[in-house]
C-alpha cells in the first residue's frame, strides 16, 4: 500500500497566494520524486530529490527533502492558474530497484481562483 | 519520438463484457505498471511487471489480468469480475535498474461501463 502520507488532499487558493504540499514517511527514503497531473491529463515528472536536506528550485516551485529523508515538500510561490492540477510524490525505498518505487502519494489537488 | 502510448483514449463497455486496454512503449524500459484513478483520487496500483514474462499483483488486482509477452507491450484486461470498472486507467514505464528512474505515463484510457 501507500508508503507516504501526502497532505493536504485538497487546497484552494486565490491566484497570487502560496501553496505547499507535504509527503511524510515513517520510513527513511532513498529518494523522492514529484509529479504534476493537469486536469484530464497524465502525471508528468517534475523533479527527484536525493540528498538529505536537499533543496531544488524550478522557477516558482521549491522542492525540499528533509534532513532525516522522511519528509518532503513542494512549495509554489505566487500561484498562477497554470499551476492547477494534482501534485503527487513518489517515494523510493530502494535506490537500485523498481520494487521500491511502486507507489505514489495520494496527491494534493490544487485549485487556483483567478 | 520515444514514449508510451495507450489506446483507446475513451472506451465504453457493456456490463458483463471483458475489455482490453493497450499499452505500448518504445523507451526500452523493463518495468511497466498499470494504475487506476478514480475522480479526485490518487493512483492505485493494479499490476506491475519488471521483466518480460513476469508480472505481479498490486493492491487492486481482483477483476483484472495482464500479460507481458513482449518488452514493449503490457495490455490490461478488465474482466466482467471487476465490480466497478468505470475509471481512468494509466499505464507507466520506467527503467528497471538504476538510480534515476522516473516514470513515464501514457495519456490514459477512460473506461465507462454502460
Amino acid at each position: 500500500g501507500q508508503q507516504v502520507m501526502q497532505i493536504p488532499q485538497y487546497q484552494h487558493v486565490q491566484e497570487g497566494e502560496d501553496f505547499t504540499t507535504y509527503c511524510n514517511s515513517s520510513t527513511t527514503l532513498s529518494n523522492i520524486q514529484w509529479y504534476k497531473q493537469r486536469p484530464g491529463g497524465h502525471p508528468v515528472f517534475l523533479i527527484q530529490l536525493v540528498k538529505s536536506g536537499e533543496v531544488k528550485k524550478q522557477k516558482r516551485l521549491t522542492f525540499q527533502f528533509g534532513e532525516a529523508k522522511k519528509n518532503s515538500s513542494l512549495h509554489i510561490t505566487a500561484t498562477q492558474t497554470t499551476d492547477v492540477g494534482t501534485y503527487f510524490c513518489r517515494p523510493s525505498l530502494d535506490r537500485g530497484s523498481t520494487l521500491g518505487r511502486l507507489y505514489f502519494g495520494r496527491g494534493t489537488q490544487l485549485t487556483v481562483w483567478p | 519520438d520515444g514514449g508510451i502510448t495507450q489506446s483507446p483514449k475513451y472506451l465504453f463497455r457493456k456490463e458483463g463484457q471483458n475489455v482490453t486496454l493497450s499499452c505500448e512503449q518504445n523507451l526500452n524500459h523493463d518495468a511497466m505498471y498499470w494504475y487506476r484513478q478514480d475522480p479526485g483520487q490518487g493512483l492505485r496500483l493494479i499490476y506491475y511487471s519488471q521483466i518480460v514474462n513476469d508480472f505481479q499483483k498490486g493492491d487492486i488486482a481482483e477483476g483484472y489480468s495482464v500479460s507481458r509477452e513482449k518488452k514493449e507491450s503490457f495490455p490490461l484486461t478488465v474482466t466482467s469480475a471487476q465490480k466497478n470498472p468505470t475509471a481512468f486507467y494509466l499505464c507507466a514505464s520506467s527503467a528497471r535498474q538504476g538510480f534515476y528512474t522516473e516514470a513515464f505515463f501514457g495519456q490514459g484510457t477512460r473506461l465507462t461501463v454502460v
